[in-house]
């Protein structure tokens, strides 16, 4: 283990469905990522918070809307995806946001949308 | 933008041999590089890190090679194990853009 944990590990959802993703790290980071794992893909930084405070979003559709209520937790609302959403949806935390860093990875959520 | 890629995505070794995983980069300002591991069903795992002003480093069983003339990294894994079956993924860093994933190299052992 990491010491990066997420929830669920799978998921299926419709397209008018409501669902969020659970990431909690147990590391004393200050960084936490979400990124985006789609088949023969690089992985794709969608968002980047430090000390809760967002610091980067990478261009992503609305529909996606993360959540960080301390330096531990990390949410990523979803509402109204698409079929091309379904990948694995990987969080990840640092030390800090800074270059040079290594990151930890959870396990990662497998969302399938239907 | 600047990008990470892999000469080769798969990678076939007999059990007992060394592998040679390599990968290019293009952004000379990369000072920071690592090497993830994927297991299939888990996130990227950390294996080991270089910074630009070295050339190689040692971990257990691994090293990673940094060719900053021709922008080519490698990792190398002694004695390949069935264990080692995995997508390994290059990634370069710098104080000036964010860390760039390459698409990954997929290490098979043969028995």
């Amino acid at each position: 283990e990491t010491g990066v944990t997420q929830t669920p590990r799978h998921l299926v959802m419709g397209m008018t469905n409501k669902k969020s993703l659970k990431c909690e790290q147990h590391l004393g980071h200050n960084a936490m990522y979400w990124y985006k794992q789609s088949a023969k893909k690089p992985l794709e930084l969608m968002f980047v918070y430090s000390l809760e405070e967002r610091v980067e979003n990478n261009s992503v559709p609305s529909r996606f809307s993360p959540e960080c209520p301390n330096s531990s937790h990390l949410f990523l609302h979803l509402h109204t995806l698409q079929p091309e959403d379904s990948a694995l949806y990987l969080c990840a935390s640092s030390q800090d946001h800074r270059s040079g860093e290594k990151l930890f990875f959870g396990s990662g959520t497998q969302l399938s949308v239907l | 933008g600047e990008s990470v890629g892999l000469h080769l995505p798969t990678l076939s070794v007999q059990e007992g041999d060394n592998s040679i995983i390599n990968c290019a980069y293009s952004n000379s300002a990369s000072d920071y590089f690592i090497w993830y591991k994927q297991e299939s069903g888990k996130g990227p795992q950390f294996i080991i890190d270089i910074r630009s002003n070295m050339d190689k480093r040692q971990g257990q069983r691994v090293t990673v090679l940094l060719n900053k003339t021709v922008k080519h990294l490698s990792l190398q894994i002694a004695a390949t194990q069935p264990g080692d079956s995995a997508v390994y993924f290059c990634a370069e860093d710098s104080s000036a853009s964010k860390i760039i994933f390459g698409s990954g190299t997929r290490l098979s052992i043969r028995p």
